[in-house]
């Protein structure tokens, strides 16, 4: 596709229940970053995948969440037992090879709001 | 200390007028810079890369200071859709993130 494309877009989850959210990056992107954006905040690092690698995980919260992209293209971010701070607005993000690459940028998807009640 | 800072704002600045916003990194080994646009509920798009000789694009200028670890975005004659949150965005280049700042609340008033 043209651009980066997330679903859903919209999610309600009541407390304790999973939740699995997909980004599509754009075709031939080798690096896939997802955030986390709180109201009022800019986004947070999550984790980072090079194709179907997950190199760095370091800014996921707990082991409630969880990241793959097991086939180097689409990724899923699942969060286990969400809890109310959870919901926030979950961006995607593709970009060429940022090891390789000086003043790469990184091309977001639209988010998914996550809502838990 | 968190890798970008910025100060959030907001700034409300009447049509015409000419603002700029200042962002801090701690990482003296970054390598790459932009300025990102994030509109109300909508997803952050570049606006513009921050070179180190500094580069304009219309009526935007971006600067990068080294030596202080700081990126500034001028912009000169607002307009009421500049009206957005602008994002300090670093790339240190030795790892795999981009780290974002808070954002500054830009609003232009007629």
């Amino acid at each position: 596709g043209a651009g980066v494309s997330q679903s859903p877009r919209y999610k309600v989850a009541k407390r304790g229940q999973d939740v699995a959210l997909r980004c599509d990056p754009i075709s031939g992107h080798v690096s896939l970053f997802w955030y986390q954006q709180a109201l009022g905040q800019g986004p947070e690092f999550l984790t980072y995948f090079q194709n179907e690698a997950q190199l760095d995980k370091s800014g996921l919260p707990s082991d409630r969440f969880f990241a793959e992209r097991p086939e180097g293209s689409v990724s899923t971010l699942k969060i286990q037992r969400t809890q109310q701070e959870d919901s926030a607005v979950y961006l995607c993000a593709s970009s060429l090879s940022a090891r390789s690459l000086m003043n790469t940028e990184a091309f977001f998807g639209q988010g998914t709001r996550l809502t838990v009640v | 200390r968190k890798e970008v800072e910025q100060d959030p704002g907001p700034f409300n600045v009447p049509e015409g007028a000419t603002v700029a916003f200042n962002c801090t990194y701690s990482n003296s080994a970054s390598q790459s810079f932009f300025w990102y646009r994030q509109d109300c509920r909508k997803e952050p798009k570049l606006l513009m890369s921050v070179y180190s000789s500094g580069n304009e694009d219309g009526r935007f200028t971006a600067q990068l200071n080294r030596a202080s670890q700081y990126i500034s975005l001028l912009i000169r004659d607002s307009k009421l859709s500049d009206s957005a949150t602008y994002l300090c965005v670093v790339n240190p280049n030795t790892g795999n993130q981009f780290y974002f700042g808070t954002g500054t609340s830009l609003t232009v008033i007629p």
